[in-house]
């Protein structure tokens, strides 16, 4: 069953401005992971953040991990037409990498 | 980074035939392959962990006899759709991880099934 739940499902947002969305999850994990994907492409990961850590940052892109609310979120900053795309949470446990729904985000020029 | 590579990137099959899709990892062994399915504006969703040299584990509600996966080689696994049908078009996506790095999965560019 998946794991992690994302919110919104959807976003569009005008170039520039700030994205951020979040992710719910509801057991314990090792790692949660934050993907992309362009329309009808493969995955391309993003961002790993561990249990241990409470925020991490590359580029334009911060995420936070909440462990005792089970919780995460990527902050996109300075949007781009090029960040249109859809963003998976996932969540590692023992085994298994989980996805959560997904949102689609759309970047408007 | 490591790579992974599937093929075919694309395949168009009639119903009721079988369709193979090969995942390898082209600069590291993959002791561990998962194979993903995806529908249409739809997240991933696991279907089986092979491991090298031993059989694979499927998730729930997904048919072993349909959906055979051969992990033969440190960088070679596949996975067949015996009689395909319709419902069984959707993208599928490999990943593969290594000895060393247990917590990241390198994802392959998927595969798009169309069963006419």
């Amino acid at each position: 069953s998946q794991q992690g739940e994302e919110d919104p499902q959807a976003l569009s947002i005008q170039e520039g401005e700030n994205a951020t969305m979040n992710c719910s999850y509801k057991t314990s994990i090792n790692n949660l992971q934050w993907y992309r994907q362009n329309s009808g492409r493969g995955l391309v990961h993003l961002i790993l953040i561990r249990s241990n850590e409470r925020e991490k940052h590359s580029g334009r892109l911060r995420v936070t991990l909440d462990t005792s609310k089970k919780s995460s979120s990527l902050l996109i900053t300075a949007s781009r037409a090029a960040d249109t795309a859809s963003y998976f949470c996932a969540t590692q446990g023992a085994q298994k990498l989980v996805f959560g729904q997904g949102t689609r985000l759309t970047i408007n020029p | 980074g490591a790579v992974v590579s599937q093929h075919p990137s694309r395949v168009i099959c009639k119903s009721g035939t079988s369709v193979k899709i090969e995942c390898r990892s082209l600069d590291f062994q993959a002791t561990t392959m998962f194979w993903y399915r995806q529908f249409p504006k739809q997240s991933l969703m696991l279907m089986a962990t092979s491991n090298e040299g031993s059989k694979a584990t499927y998730e729930q509600g997904v048919e072993k006899d349909k959906f055979l996966i051969n992990h033969a080689s440190l960088t070679l696994s596949t996975l067949t759709v015996t009689s395909a049908h319709p419902e069984d078009s959707s993208f599928y996506i490999c990943s593969a991880r290594g000895p060393v790095r247990a917590d990241t999965q390198y994802f392959g560019p998927g595969t798009r099934l169309t069963v006419l």
